[in-house]
């Protein structure tokens, strides 16, 4: 079944403790991105990768890191988490680019204590 | 960076047609438009794109007046299990357009 998993789906963790959510895609898609969903903020885009090895900056990158070392995988890193990173957290995958039809993970739900 | 402006929510009743339009004023020659539907505490789901006039679906259709400086999302006969989020976003397909934007789009609820 073509889908795009997350890792973990919930997580409560504190302030400055390093945390990794994962992102998986099985469709061989080339485009990856991670968005954040805020009450009243609506989704926003934090990192995105064109291909393995490339990223870039989406609206809201400050607190976050990725990587892309390969295809399929495109792990969000908390490198410090603090209170104001907690929220609700999607990966989504696309064939090509980010106006290609984005297929999106199940979401992570993070609190940051 | 293309954005969009949309209503922030709509009611209707079940059966009835339910249309949603979105502003785009700086859009760009070869930005397509594109509709996703986000149920609570799921990821969005595709809905339909087009770049002009009308584009239908087995779920909706799109339509694109000639300045496509606008777009509405018409949804038939809707039904309670219709009640979402609906987003527009805009952008180039097949190049470029990476950094999207979703905004907070717009809350339809369906009354029985």
């Amino acid at each position: 079944e073509a889908q795009v998993t997350q890792n973990p789906r919930y997580l409560i963790t504190v302030t400055g403790k390093k945390l990794t959510v994962t992102c998986s895609q099985n469709m061989n898609h080339e485009y990856m991105s991670w968005y954040r969903q805020d009450p009243g903020l609506g989704l926003r885009q934090i990192y995105y990768s064109m291909n393995v090895e490339v990223t870039d900056k989406g609206d809201v990158p400050e607190g976050y890191k990725v990587s892309r070392k390969e295809k399929r995988n495109f792990p969000l890193i908390l490198e410090s988490p603090s209170p104001n990173q907690t929220s609700l957290y999607f990966c989504a995958s696309s064939i090509g680019t980010g106006s290609d039809e984005q297929f999106f993970g199940p979401g992570t739900r993070l609190t940051v204590l | 960076l293309a954005k969009t402006t949309q209503p922030i929510s709509m009611d209707s009743y079940e059966g009835q047609e339910v249309n949603i339009t979105c502003s785009h004023n700086n859009i760009a020659t070869n930005d397509y438009i594109t509709w996703y539907q986000q149920f609570p505490s799921q990821g969005p789901r595709f809905i339909i794109q087009g770049y002009k006039t009308k584009v239908t679906n087995e779920v909706a259709s799109l339509f694109i007046p000639a300045d496509r400086k606008s777009s509405t999302l018409s949804l038939p006969r809707v039904s309670l299990s219709d009640t979402a989020v609906y987003y527009c976003l805009v952008g180039l397909l097949g190049t470029g357009a990476n950094n999207l934007f979703f905004g907070t789009g717009t809350r339809l609820t369906v009354i029985p």
